[in-house]
């Protein structure tokens, strides 16, 4: 049974561009949670999503950042006209049911804006 | 606001001793705590998880405990192996109050000593 899968692992931009990074749950599992890691900081949430539903978006930047999760395909997280302060580790979890599992994570999507 | 707090930045511990990490948390709502281990450039990988109507929760060498009057958790290794040597990472949700998003502490580098 597959674990999360992310891609790319390793993403390098250039100030102004754009950041596509995927995530594929694991198999049977539902429900998709963003969280990303500053260098030397623990792991913020960013958000929440089901298929097709953004369930808690609370901790995702007012701008630029967006996130979606279709039917069919993977959740994809994406920062539109980068800066260098997006530069980090980008962790994908998912779990098969809600706010009854446990999160388990991908390998995460390390950022580099240059 | 940091509501949950790892307030020892590193721990280095005798191969086959007890390693005992620490987390506080200040947020009374949080009602499933979770420790997650990290090996650089990996993702978390989940080790134990406790519920807010339990003390304490055990699954081999690991033993979390619960003191939710003092707002205190931990994780207790037992005996300590070279492999354990990784970054330790508390978490905490508010899952009966549909919230499920974790809330991390910044972490602890457990260097097991052989």
């Amino acid at each position: 049974n597959a674990g999360v899968m992310q891609n790319p692992r390793h993403l390098v931009r250039r100030r102004g561009q754009e950041a596509r990074l995927r995530c594929s749950p694991m198999k049977g599992h539902s429900h998709v949670y963003w969280y990303r890691q500053l260098p030397e900081e623990g792991l913020k949430f960013m958000v929440y999503l089901q298929k097709e539903n953004i369930i808690d978006e609370s901790g995702m930047p007012k701008e630029r950042f967006s996130a979606e999760f279709p039917k069919e395909g993977p959740s994809i997280l994406r920062i539109q006209q980068v800066v260098r302060g997006d530069s980090a580790a980008y962790f994908c979890a998912s779990s098969p049911r809600r706010a009854t599992d446990t999160q388990y994570f991908g390998p995460g999507t390390r950022l580099t804006v240059l | 606001d940091q509501q949950v707090k790892q307030n020892s930045p590193s721990l280095s511990v005798q191969e086959g001793r007890i390693s005992i990490l620490n987390c506080d948390y200040t947020n009374s709502m949080f009602d499933y705590f979770l420790w997650y281990k990290k090996y650089p450039a990996e993702g978390p990988t989940f080790l134990i998880s406790i519920s807010s109507i339990k003390d304490k929760n055990e699954d081999g060498r690991f033993t979390v405990f619960l003191n939710k009057s003092a707002k205190h958790l931990s994780l207790h290794i037992v005996p300590s192996q070279p492999g354990d040597s990784a970054v330790y990472f508390c978490a905490a949700s508010a899952r009966d109050f549909g919230n499920e998003k974790l809330t991390f502490g910044t972490g602890t580098r457990l260097t097991i000593i052989p």
